[in-house]
């Protein structure tokens, strides 16, 4: 069973730096994975798709890296603002064929940019 | 931006009672999901529809709930005789293919059993 963890739980950081966001999963027979953003009692915003034969994808200053080898993916914001903190999480799609899959996720990254 | 859309945004419900959690999935998109999240707790996934049926569920997806496409643009979640433990926010998701598609979610509709 696909296991999702992201490290760390939480992090706070000053206005303007850049930073990682770890996501790492068990199962290696990965689709895609997915990071979305969720901010406080609201819904789930995709913020970028990778796809098991890609490395990374970038959207703006964001950039996602996969490897799937070592079932790690990364998130790397560049000049953080007050208005990337939110809590981030990733999703690894397993794909159709082997019993009930649809998104595994993990329980996130609390993030505070501190202006 | 097309986006899913979610009815109720919350609702109260005394347990034992039978609710149905509306969604609106983006028009071009032939999968629609569910998915919950428990207070504090990751999002879980319900189930999968696709072509008029259930394409894949979760162990979580038990008799207690159901779900239909009544018409062209609503997708439907019924949760039988609510228990306080179904108290959670879902979201309801669509995309335009099952594999290589961005899932996009809507708000969410959260529920609480007392």
């Amino acid at each position: 069973k696909q296991e999702v963890t992201q490290i760390p739980a939480a992090l706070s950081v000053p206005e303007g730096e850049n930073l990682v966001l770890n996501c790492s999963f068990t199962d290696s027979a990965i689709y895609n994975l997915q990071w979305f953003r969720q901010d406080p009692g609201k819904g789930l915003t995709s913020l970028l798709l990778i796809q098991s034969s890609q490395r990374e994808q970038t959207s703006g200053r964001l950039n996602a890296s996969l490897d799937k080898s070592s079932g790690r993916s990364t998130l790397y914001i560049a000049a953080s603002q007050p208005g990337d903190s939110a809590t981030y999480l990733c999703a690894a799609y397993r794909g159709s064929g082997g019993g009930a899959d649809g998104l595994t996720f993990g329980k996130g990254t609390h993030l505070i940019i501190q202006p | 931006e097309p986006e899913v859309t979610q009815t109720p945004s919350h609702q109260v419900t005394q347990m034992g009672q039978e609710v149905i959690l509306r969604c609106v999935p983006i028009s071009n998109h032939l999968y629609f999901y569910w998915y919950r999240q428990i207070l504090g707790q990751k999002v879980e996934f319900l189930v999968s529809f696709y072509n008029n049926e259930i394409s894949e569920k979760s162990e979580i997806f038990d008799d207690q709930f159901s779900v239909e496409r009544p018409d062209g643009s609503n997708f439907t979640l019924k949760i039988r005789s609510t228990k306080l433990e179904d108290s959670a926010m879902y979201f309801c998701a669509s995309s335009r293919g099952q594999s290589g598609n961005t899932i996009y979610f809507g708000e969410g509709s959260w529920l609480t059993v007392v």
